[in-house]
């Protein structure tokens, strides 16, 4: 069965610094892994994905995630944090075999401070 | 831009009757998904739908639930009988298909059992 592990409840990190939010997962075969990012009582938007290819994926507003495949990870990065990047964070999975439906992590929330 | 769209944004509801929750994919969809999310901790996979029945569904959705596409654009989600438990923000997404694509979410419907 698929699984996903965001292993840290709470990134803080300073304004203009770079963050990194970290995933895990377990899935047979090669994944299909995705970034979502929820903002306060709003729904999840998405961020970014990997599919195939390029293990650096490039996606919204500055992000970008490396998958690597020895070390199943799929960590979210972008080099320079804005105050405005503070939300609840989720890594989700596809297992392209045995399931259309996306596994979550339990997400993670960023802290940019000023 | 399209979007999913939902209807309640709110629903307060007595213990014991019975809920429906509204939405409406993007149009050229094919895969539809029933997600939870209790007190902006973890979301839940609850089902997924496709060519008009369920594909997948989880522990969670049991004999209480139960989906349907009733007229080709709506997706609905019925609730039986309602447990305090089931107070949480339900999200309705959609996916072009069933492999490698992104699910789009709605802003969700919290559901208040009381």
């Amino acid at each position: 069965a698929q699984s996903v592990a965001q292993p840290e409840d709470q990134v803080n990190v300073a304004e203009g610094n770079p963050l990194t939010v970290k995933c895990t997962y377990s899935v047979s075969g090669n994944p299909y892994l995705f970034w979502y990012v929820q903002y306060p009582n709003r729904g999840l938007q998405f961020l970014l994905k990997y599919i195939t290819g390029d293990n650096l994926v490039k996606g919204s507003y500055g992000f970008e995630a490396e998958f690597n495949k020895s070390q199943t990870s799929f960590h979210l990065k972008k080099p320079s944090a804005l105050v405005s990047d503070s939300a609840l964070y989720f890594c989700a999975v596809r297992d392209p075999i045995y399931g259309q439906n996306f596994v979550f992590g339990p997400g993670t929330r960023l802290s940019v401070l000023p | 831009e399209p979007e999913v769209t939902q209807t309640p944004s709110h629903q307060v509801t007595q213990m014991g009757q019975e809920v429906i929750l509204r939405c409406v994919p993007i149009s050229n969809h094919l895969y539809f998904y029933w997600y939870r999310q209790i007190l902006g901790q973890k979301v839940e996979f609850l089902v997924s739908f496709y060519n008009n029945e369920i594909s997948e569904k989880s522990e969670i959705f049991d004999d209480q639930f139960s989906v349907e596409r009733p007229d080709g654009s709506n997706f609905t989600l019925k609730i039986r009988s309602t447990k305090l438990e089931d107070s949480a923000m339900y999200f309705c997404a959609s996916s072009p298909d069933g492999t490698n694509t992104e699910a789009f979410f709605g802003q969700g419907t919290r559901l208040t059992v009381v």
